[in-house]
């Protein structure tokens, strides 16, 4: 089983639509967790870090459950602009990223 | 720029041949991992130093690769006898500390022919 699991998607959608990704890590023992935004041949961008009381910046929530080890990105009023590759990552001391999820806004 | 710098930004070397990567972190950054990353794929975890110390090696990589941080400032990243699998791109990332948020070079991108 991999440590940090994600929908591959693509996950296609019209803009302003609200799309919403998971993630699940093996390791209970994570200390941290964090969303990253990858665009085509670039590095990975830092989206926004995950708290257990769950935190919004602007259009984006996301929500962190320790007991059933699952991570969630929320995002709403899709933009052309946000399609990218989202990356769901934890920390065990060194960071484990997921394979990321794949999302298209089309016009 | 005081982000995390990478150099080269590409490379091309035929198989066999050795190569040397280097990262400079963000000032002040005690944490510097290096990953690799191919097509479709998240970033994989190579190694990881805190200050001069190296402190876990990916049981996925060879004895080919090794890694340094003299002085814990800037690292390098070293692949003996290149083979056309190492083909990827190389991505260095610095942290502040042990569980905060890190942030990444514009990566290596190496072609073995």
């Amino acid at each position: 089983r991999k440590e940090v699991e994600q929908d591959p998607g693509p996950f296609n959608v019209p803009e302003g639509a609200t799309v919403a990704f998971n993630c699940t890590y093996s390791n209970s023992a994570s200390q941290s967790f964090f969303w990253y935004r990858q665009d085509c041949r670039k590095e990975p961008k830092l989206l926004m870090s995950v708290y257990s009381s769950g935190n919004e910046d602007g259009r984006f929530t996301a929500q962190l459950n320790r007991a059933s080890q699952y991570i969630s990105l929320l995002i709403r009023d899709s933009k052309l602009s946000d399609s990218a590759t989202y990356l769901c990552v934890v920390n065990t001391d060194k960071l484990i990223f997921g394979t990321g999820t794949r999302l298209q806004v089309f016009p | 720029d005081t982000g995390v710098s990478q150099d080269p930004r590409h490379k091309i070397t035929k198989r066999g041949q050795n190569v040397t990567f280097r990262c400079d972190p963000i000032s002040e950054h005690n944490r510097l991992y290096w990953y690799r990353q191919t097509l479709g794929q998240g970033p994989e975890f190579l190694t990881y130093f805190q200050n001069e110390a190296q402190l876990e090696k990916s049981r996925l990589l060879s004895d080919r690769f090794s890694a340094e941080r003299p002085k814990g400032s800037f690292s390098t990243l070293e692949i003996q006898r290149t083979e056309q699998g190492d083909s990827a791109m190389y991505l260095c990332a610095s942290s502040f500390r042990k569980n905060t948020e890190a942030f990444f070079g514009q990566g290596t991108r190496l072609t073995v022919v």
